[in-house]
């Protein structure tokens, strides 16, 4: 199986930069995704790794480094809205086909 | 838009009693996935199917089945509720080829 770790909580004031991190140990690697879930709604697609290196997406990045069994979730000009809980997603080819394993989620609390 | 809908937002029923959880989704999606996700757990993989009539145990199958009968629709079955299933649960779809998994509103049950 897998072990996805990520913290469980980030504050963090509106306006700054928060980063949230992600390690993971896993056989069969195929990619790894982020997802935004507000409370009481649906895990939302972010972002998705599978090379090394940085991915950026307007005001979120993602990087991944695959021998360091590590990723992070950079959230720039923190707003309101991205409070919210952010699941790190480890991706990997098994038995033939894909599995997708979640870390257990880290609440970000953005403040004024 | 992909679009992934869930019978309930909310149920309650009684210890004992069998439920039924309906998963619907418009894509024209190969695999289909129930998970359950408690705080600190994380989202937990239940059942999941790759085709019409097929279904594949997840990491805590243990009082549940389930039925795909069209590839439209995914159902997650309770036998026999219990306490201990009261949880979110929350149904995905993805093509057979993508990683990226489109989450449906979730159905909070609780078991009394």
């Amino acid at each position: 199986g897998q072990n996805i770790d990520q913290p469980t909580e980030m504050t963090a004031t509106e306006g700054a930069i928060v980063q949230i991190n992600c390690t993971y140990q896993t056989s069969g690697f195929n990619g790894l995704f982020w997802y935004q879930q507000h409370a009481g709604e649906a895990p939302t697609f972010l972002s998705y790794n599978v090379l090394d290196g940085l991915e950026e997406k307007g005001r979120f990045s993602s990087f991944l480094s695959r021998s360091k069994g590590y990723s992070y979730l950079l959230l720039k000009e923190l707003q309101m809205k991205d409070s919210a809980s952010y699941l790190c997603a480890v991706r990997a080819f098994l038995s033939n086909d894909y599995k997708l394993s979640f870390g257990a989620g880290t609440t970000v609390t953005v403040r004024a | 838009d992909v679009k992934v809908t869930q019978s309930s937002r909310y149920l309650v029923k009684r210890t004992g009693e069998k439920v039924f959880l309906e998963c619907v989704q418009d894509m024209d999606h190969e695999n289909m996935f129930w998970y359950r996700q408690d705080p600190g757990l994380g989202l937990r993989l239940i059942y999941f199917s790759y085709d019409v009539k097929m279904k594949e145990k997840g990491d805590i199958p243990e009082g549940y089945s389930v039925s795909r009968e069209k590839k439209e629709r995914f159902s997650l079955i309770l036998e026999s509720a219990s306490t201990n299933q009261t949880s979110m649960y929350l149904c995905a779809s993805r093509p057979r080829t993508s990683g990226e998994q489109y989450f449906g509103p979730g159905t909070r049950l609780t078991v009394t």
